[in-house]
């Protein structure tokens, strides 16, 4: 089974602090996303990365950064933490070859910025 | 731009009954339909992914059905029990990136 793991279930931080999110995952797949979820708004994509070193921006990559320096590491970079950040935060991979192209999520974590 | 949604946004059922949740999209230029569960504070689960040249999947109580021409898809859900009680959340892949509805809330009381 693939398997799609994020550092952290829950983080609190202050408002200007630097937040780094990782995620894992441990099947060898080309693609990774980013999404943060707030109710009302749904699912909106942050960041994605095609392959190690690429990235592409999402819907609302404004205040966030990424780093893919392995193949099964995806980092989403706050640098600058704000309250309006609150929010919960997932991780998903996905292979490009064969089929179906499925994608994976992992378990979210829940970030509070006071 | 791909929009999806689902109708109802919340439903309520008492346990037994059998149900349809529904998703439409406005591009049907897709290349798959993916439906996802979310426990509250969890992540998504996949439940079932229809490609783009089927017309349905099932799995156990579950059946999702594609309609690719008119931008639809429902998912079935039979006899349906208190631990079903989710989000359900529908999602189509594109050209790169899959464009997510808004969720269907249910619950199913005993």
């Amino acid at each position: 089974d693939v398997k799609v793991t994020q550092s952290s279930r829950y983080l609190v931080k202050r408002t200007g602090e630097k937040v780094f999110l990782e995620c894992v995952q441990d099947m060898d797949h080309e693609n990774m996303f980013w999404y943060r979820q707030d109710p009302g708004l749904g699912l909106r994509l942050i960041y994605f990365s095609y392959d190690v070193k690429m990235k592409e921006k999402g819907d609302i990559p404004e205040g966030y950064s990424v780093s893919r320096e392995k193949k099964e590491r995806f980092s989403l970079i706050l640098e600058s933490a704000s309250t309006n950040q609150t929010s919960m935060y997932l991780c998903a991979s996905r292979t490009t070859s064969g089929s179906p192209i499925e994608q994976f999520f992992g378990p979210g974590t829940r970030l509070t910025v006071l | 731009k791909q929009e999806v949604t689902q109708i109802p946004a919340a439903l309520s059922v008492p346990e037994g009954e059998n149900l349809v949740l529904n998703c439409s999209f406005t591009d049907s230029a897709i290349y798959n339909l993916q439906w996802f569960r979310q426990d509250p504070g969890k992540g998504l689960t996949s439940l079932l992914l229809i490609q783009s040249s089927q017309r349905e999947q099932t799995s156990g109580r579950l059946n999702a059905s594609l309609d690719k021409s008119s931008g639809r898809s429902t998912l079935y859900i039979a006899a349906s029990q208190p631990g079903d009680s989710a989000t359900y959340l529908c999602a189509v892949l594109g050209y790169s990136t899959l464009t997510f509805g808004k969720g269907t809330m249910l619950l199913v009381s005993p």
